[in-house]
Parts: structure tokens; C-alpha cells; sequence
């Protein structure tokens, strides 16, 4: 069975430092993978994607993420964080080739900046 | 955008009672919707695969007889928790997409939260 694995479950990050979550998936084939954010009062939306190409994503809001096929990484990133970016980010996975294409989301890491 | 109006925001219920919450994509038609059950600081649980016109796909350990999936239209799918018991006090959320395949990324609800008292 497919599994979504986050490493940090809260991180405190002070404005302007770089951000890395980390994200590892247990699926050995085709995989799509994302990257929701959910902020304080909001629903899930997406952050980015990857599903082909590049393995260097760029998202929204600055956002990056880079997938390691041979770790079985999706992991985010972003240079410089901002007080607005203070949210719930979750990896997603679903497998290419299943039918529905259920996603399986790792547990959330709740990232806060300090102003 | 592809926008999810879920319904309603809020509900406390009293043990033995049923709830429903409807879910409706607004602005896109979803031949599949996905409904998921968030404990607290855990992640979202895939509870059911709803799918237009037949029956939900019911993950393992998810009772599809408390559970009930309705799937009517393109536009709406309803969650019923039947006999609802303080265990089942949580917070769901559904999810569709707007176009067909795997990259396409999932549209969210805003999320119910249910308290069974």
C-alpha cells in the first residue's frame, strides 16, 4: 500500500530563513506528486505539483520542490519564508496507473513564522 | 478557479442520530469526489472514492453501512453517518477534480466539522 511519510511534524522558522519540509513516498512506480497548503481558516489548496519533466517544481508563492526519484523524495522548499507563509503544508501521492487515483496525504507539517 | 462548497460548516448531533453533509462542485462537474476524515494533528484518512451514477469505493476499515455515500449527480455527493456515536466526531472533508487523470490536482471543501455529543 502507498504511504506518505513527513518528517517534521511543527517547525518555527524566523522571517527570511530558507525552508525545507521533508516528504518520502512508498510506491515503486509511476507516481504523481503534490504539495497542498492549508492556512489558518482556509481549505487545502494546492502549492504544486509533479507528474512528469523537470523534477524541479516551482509552485506558488515561491515555492519549490525537487523529486529524487531514486530516495522516493518530494521534498519543499522555499529560500526565503515570509510571515504570510505561516501554515499546514501537506505532501500527496497518488499512484499513476490506479483506478480513481485516490491520493494519500503524509500527516502535515504546521510551519510558523515569526514576524 | 474550480471551487467546493461543502455543507454544512458545522454540526453537533446527539448519539443515535444521523448526519448528512453535502458536498457540491459549483463551477466543474466531478464524475469522482473523494471524502477524507481528519483527526486531530493527524493527516487527512481516504475514507471513500464516491463515483457518479454507482456505488462508492469504501476503503479498508471504513463501515460503508455507517458511512453512506450518495453520488447523484456531476455536481453534488452526500456523506450520511448514520447511528453516529462520539467516535465518530471528527472533521471531514471531500475533494474532486475538475479534469480526468492522476497530475490533475485535487479542489477542497471547506471542511465539516462534526461533534457527537
Amino acid at each position: 500500500a502507498q504511504s506518505v511519510s513527513q518528517h517534521n511534524h511543527h517547525v518555527i522558522l524566523s522571517e527570511a530563513a530558507s525552508l525545507e519540509l521533508g516528504c518520502n513516498y512508498s510506491y515503486g512506480g509511476t507516481v504523481n506528486l503534490f504539495w497542498y497548503v492549508q492556512y489558518p481558516g482556509q481549505h487545502l489548496q494546492l502549492l504544486l505539483k509533479y507528474f512528469s519533466g523537470d523534477p524541479l517544481v516551482k509552485g506558488i508563492k515561491g515555492f519549490e520542490a525537487e523529486f529524487i526519484k531514486s530516495k522516493f523524495s518530494f521534498n519543499l522548499r522555499k529560500p526565503s519564508v515570509q510571515w504570510s507563509d505561516t501554515a499546514e503544508y501537506f505532501c500527496a501521492v497518488n499512484a499513476g496507473n490506479t483506478g480513481g487515483f485516490k491520493t494519500i496525504f503524509g500527516a502535515g507539517t504546521r510551519l510558523f513564522v515569526k514576524a | 478557479g474550480a471551487v467546493v462548497s461543502q455543507h454544512p460548516s458545522r454540526v453537533i448531533c446527539k448519539s443515535g442520530t444521523s448526519v448528512k453533509i453535502e458536498c457540491r462542485s459549483l463551477d466543474f462537474q466531478a464524475t469522482t469526489m473523494f471524502w477524507y476524515r481528519q483527526f486531530p494533528k493527524q493527516s487527512l484518512m481516504l475514507m471513500a472514492t464516491s463515483n457518479e451514477g454507482s456505488k462508492a469505493t469504501y476503503e479498508q476499515g471504513v463501515e460503508k453501512d455507517k458511512f453512506l455515500i450518495n453520488h447523484a449527480s456531476l455536481t453534488l455527493s452526500t456523506l450520511t453517518v448514520t447511528s453516529a456515536h462520539p467516535e465518530d466526531s471528527s472533521f471531514y472533508i471531500c475533494s474532486a477534480r475538475d479534469s480526468f487523470g492522476g497530475h490533475s490536482p485535487l479542489h477542497f471543501g471547506n471542511g465539516t466539522r462534526l461533534t457527537v455529543t
